[in-house]
């Protein structure tokens, strides 16, 4: 069985302060995979997306970054954070062959203060 | 403008009620809808995906595309307080659906009261 797994839980850190998130995939070789940023009560906004190791695509521009160091690795970076980072962030996965459905991971409750 | 767009904002049903939810693109480019269930503090998970015009039943839930008109709905029949969740439409291109860009609506809250 395919698991995802986000770290850390949760983080509170300052404003102009670095941040890195990250996600990892077990039991799935070669997935899609997504960041997507939700505000409290909101929407989903994909960020960015990866079909392949080291290539990730950007959705919208937030000040972020995103990298795909290993197959089954996903992270969320930015060098210095801004008030409007705070909020939920999400990792999932699709897989191509299937029907493009998302998993999503547990995600992360960032609060940039 | 959002191009996925939701309605109501909220809903609360007694339980053993119908839901429905509504979901409308203003992008003809959009062809294939998701819904999605957010239970508080989690990540969403997929309910179901219509591709196709027409109904698609699913247990207690059923969706209907028309493709025309840009319009999605969904209604949980006999709704559980376990129901009780923020709901999404998402749309994706035929293009991009291989990568799996997806467009969010803004959802809609769903209370189910005893």
């Amino acid at each position: 069985a395919q698991t995802i797994h986000q770290w850390p839980v949760a983080e509170i850190k300052a404003v102009g302060s670095p941040l890195s998130l990250g996600c990892t995939i077990k039991g799935k070789s070669s997935p899609n995979l997504y960041w997507y940023w939700q505000a409290t009560g909101g929407t989903l906004q994909q960020l960015f997306y990866s079909i392949t190791v080291g290539q990730v695509e950007s959705v919208v521009q937030l000040n972020l970054s995103a990298s795909r160091p290993k197959d089954d690795q996903f992270i969320l970076s930015t060098e210095k954070l801004l008030l409007s980072h705070s909020g939920f962030y999400l990792c999932a996965w699709s897989w191509t062959g299937g029907t493009y459905e998302q998993y999503f991971g547990p995600g992360t409750r960032l609060t940039v203060l | 403008q959002q191009k996925v767009q939701q309605s109501p904002e909220s809903l609360s049903v007694p339980e053993g009620g119908m839901a429905s939810f509504n979901c409308t693109s203003s992008d003809r480019n959009f062809q294939y809808f998701w819904w999605y269930r957010q239970h508080s503090g989690e990540g969403p998970k997929a309910l179901m995906s219509i591709f196709s015009d027409g109904d698609k039943k699913e247990g207690r839930f059923t969706a209907h595309l028309n493709k025309a008109s840009l319009h999605v709905s969904l209604h949980i029949r006999d709704s559980q307080p376990s129901d009780s969740a923020l709901y999404f439409c998402a749309a994706s291109e035929q293009r991009t659906q291989v990568v799996g860009q997806l467009t969010f609506g803004s959802g809609t809250r769903l209370q189910v009261y005893a």
